[in-house]
Formats: C-alpha cells, structure tokens, sequence
C-alpha cells in the first residue's frame, strides 16, 4: 500500500525565517515519483516540483529548496527567508510508476507572520 | 496555455438533490482526475480517465456519483443523490500522460468547486 506522511498539521514562523515542512512515504514500488504542491487561500493546487525515485540530489530553486532521502524514504522541503506570500498550505504526493495516481499526505498548514 | 478550467466554483443544494460539475483540462493531457477534498484533508482520487476509458474508479462511491469523459476531453461528475458528508471540494485535475505512455508527470489542478450539503 501507498501512503505519505505530513505529521505537521500547522507551522506558524515570523518573516524571514526558515522553515522546513517534512514528508514520509511509505511504498512497495521500486520506481515511483514524489511531488510538492502549494495550496494558496483561492483553492488551486500549484505543482512546485517533482522527483523522480532514482535522483536523489538535492535540489534548490530560488528560495525554495528539496532533501530527498531514500534511506528515510523522506522527501522534505524547506523555505529560506519565508515571506507573507508562502503562507498556504503545502502537500506532499505519491505517485507509483505506471499508475499515474497521486497519493497526497494530509498537508501542512504554513502560516507566515509579518 | 490555458489551464484546467472547471465550473461552478460554488455550489450550495440541499441533501437528497443532484448536482453536476464540469471540467475541461488542459488541451492535449491523455488523463483526468477528479479528486474530493474534505476540510483539513488531503485531496482523495475519486476517479481517473485515461482519455475517454475508467482507469480508476476504486474510490468512487457509484451508488450516488457517476463521472463521465466525452470524447476524451471535458468530464463531468454528477451526485445523486446528495448526502450531508459529500461537502468537500471537488477539484478536477489533467496530466500530460497515461499508462504506457511514459515518465509520470506532473498534474495540474483547477481551482475546483466548492459544495455545501445542508
């Protein structure tokens, strides 16, 4: 079975500070793809990235940035200088080669204060 | 490019009635989804279209909600009758590619549309 893990449920920080948004998968697949989507207040679910489950690189765009650890099987994400516009909450996905099905965690509520 | 369009974005009935969203994806995406939000949780795929064809509809409470997908194109999915618990965000979504056609990609959202059940 498929399942993703966001345990925090709200994260609160001031402008300006880091924060870091964790996510644990759980699958059978040898080959799967791993997803972030931002929910802002208007509903729509805005894809910031995706990874596949043989690039373990880290990657990092702009403010934004991705630790992928099989070893783990964590996918976290983390926002250098948060702003006020981060605010919103994020989603974590699984996908499974093939099936092209999107198993989201619960999401984490990001609150960034000014 | 166009996004994923989707109507109405609000919807209010009472329990017992039927009601009906539509959604049209972005021009030239093989899949379609129709995900279910409930407040506070993640999006739960209800049902999945590879063009015109069910992929996935393991989800789909089929007693009361019937989705189809014209022509591989816009897709409508229907309730009937209501229940109280079927509030939720109904979010439409489109993917670029299906089963056996490659690499996942990533799938775009509409901005969905928002029933109350009272």
């Amino acid at each position: 079975a498929q399942k993703v893990t966001q345990a925090q449920t709200e994260i609160s920080v001031v402008e300006k500070e880091d924060v870091t948004l964790d996510c644990v998968y759980e699958t059978r697949d040898t080959t799967y793809y791993l997803f972030w989507y931002k929910q802002p207040p208007s509903g729509e679910l805005v894809f910031l990235i995706r990874r596949n489950s043989f690039d373990e690189q880290n990657e990092i765009s702009g403010r934004y940035s991705w630790n992928f650890q099989k070893s783990t099987s964590s996918f976290n994400f983390t926002i250098t200088a948060s702003q006020v516009v981060d605010s919103a909450v994020y989603f974590c996905a699984l996908s499974a080669s093939g099936t092209y099905k999107y198993i989201f965690g619960t999401g984490t509520r990001l609150k960034v204060l000014a | 490019e166009a996004g994923v369009a989707q109507s109405p974005r609000y919807k209010i009935i009472e329990k017992r009635q039927s009601v009906a969203f539509w959604c049209n994806p972005i021009s030239g995406h093989a899949t379609l989804y129709w995900y279910q939000q409930i407040l506070g949780q993640g999006p739960k795929l209800l049902i999945q279209f590879q063009n015109n064809g069910v992929v996935d509809d393991s989800q789909l409470p089929k007693d009361r909600f019937s989705a189809e997908r014209l022509k591989g194109v816009d897709s409508t999915l229907k309730i009937q009758p209501a229940k109280l618990e079927d509030s939720a965000v109904y979010l439409c979504a489109s993917s670029l590619v299906g089963r056996g056609q490659g690499l996942n990609t990533e799938a775009f959202f509409g901005q969905g549309t928002r029933l109350t059940v009272v």
